[in-house]
């Protein structure tokens, strides 16, 4: 069993509509959740981050962990065809000694006019 | 605010050459993390360098190796090449002891034939 699960997907959905993201974990130690979007051929780029459990809002983005059901997700409302990407769940255990993200494998979003 | 940048862009060697791709760090940052992601996968952590000396290591060999110099720029350097050692290598920059936030640059493509 892998550290992080990721569905590759591809997800597609029409514009406006409401995309739900998911991750699960096995590693009870993680503490730090982030999310990126990566487009094709460029580098992640960080969307949300959440230290331990509860929610957080930004924008049109909603990230949720729940660390009972080693869970993340991240919610985006009102899609737009400029959010099809790859979307990267990453997680940390927190600074000891050094940090490390371990990331799932990504989501491709396609989001159509 | 500079952001992090890397190069070159892309690279094609052959098996059994060497490279060595480069990485600016965001300013202000102090740590420094270099991953691999082949295609359709998440990034691997290959290591993390502090205060010019390597503070972690995820499971590469160490054909992998790398440098942070004193403004905190970073090379990471592979011997030997493979053909699996095609993939995307991502430099990330962050603060020590200031939360598990890693900014990534648009990565170099290398490209081992």
């Amino acid at each position: 069993q892998k550290e992080v699960e990721q569905d590759p997907g591809p997800l597609s959905v029409p514009e406006g509509a409401i995309v739900s993201l998911n991750c699960t974990y096995s590693n009870s130690a993680f503490q730090y959740f982030m999310w990126y979007r990566q487009y094709s051929r460029k580098g992640p780029e960080l969307l949300m981050y959440t230290y331990s459990s509860g929610n957080k809002e930004d924008g049109r983005f909603t990230a949720q962990v729940d660390k009972s059901s080693k869970y993340i997700s991240l919610f985006i409302r009102d899609s737009q065809p400029s959010d099809s990407a790859t979307y990267l769940c990453a997680m940390s255990e927190g600074y000891s000694g050094y940090s490390t993200l371990t990331f799932g494998k990504g989501t491709m979003l396609l989001v159509s006019p | 605010e500079t952001g992090v940048t890397q190069s070159p862009t892309h690279l094609i060697k052959t098996r059994g050459q060497q490279v060595t791709l480069r990485c600016s760090s965001q300013s202000g940052h102090n740590t420094v993390s270099w991953y691999q992601q082949a295609l359709g996968q998440g990034p691997q952590f290959i290591f993390q360098y502090y205060r010019e000396e390597e503070n972690g290591r995820g499971n590469f060999p160490p054909r992998f190796s790398g440098l942070q110099f004193p403004n905190y720029s970073s090379e990471l350097n592979v011997n030997a090449l493979e053909l699996d050692d095609s993939a995307l290598y991502l430099c990330a920059s962050s603060i020590r002891d200031s939360g598990e936030t890693q900014y990534f640059g648009p990565g170099t493509r290398l490209l081992v034939l």
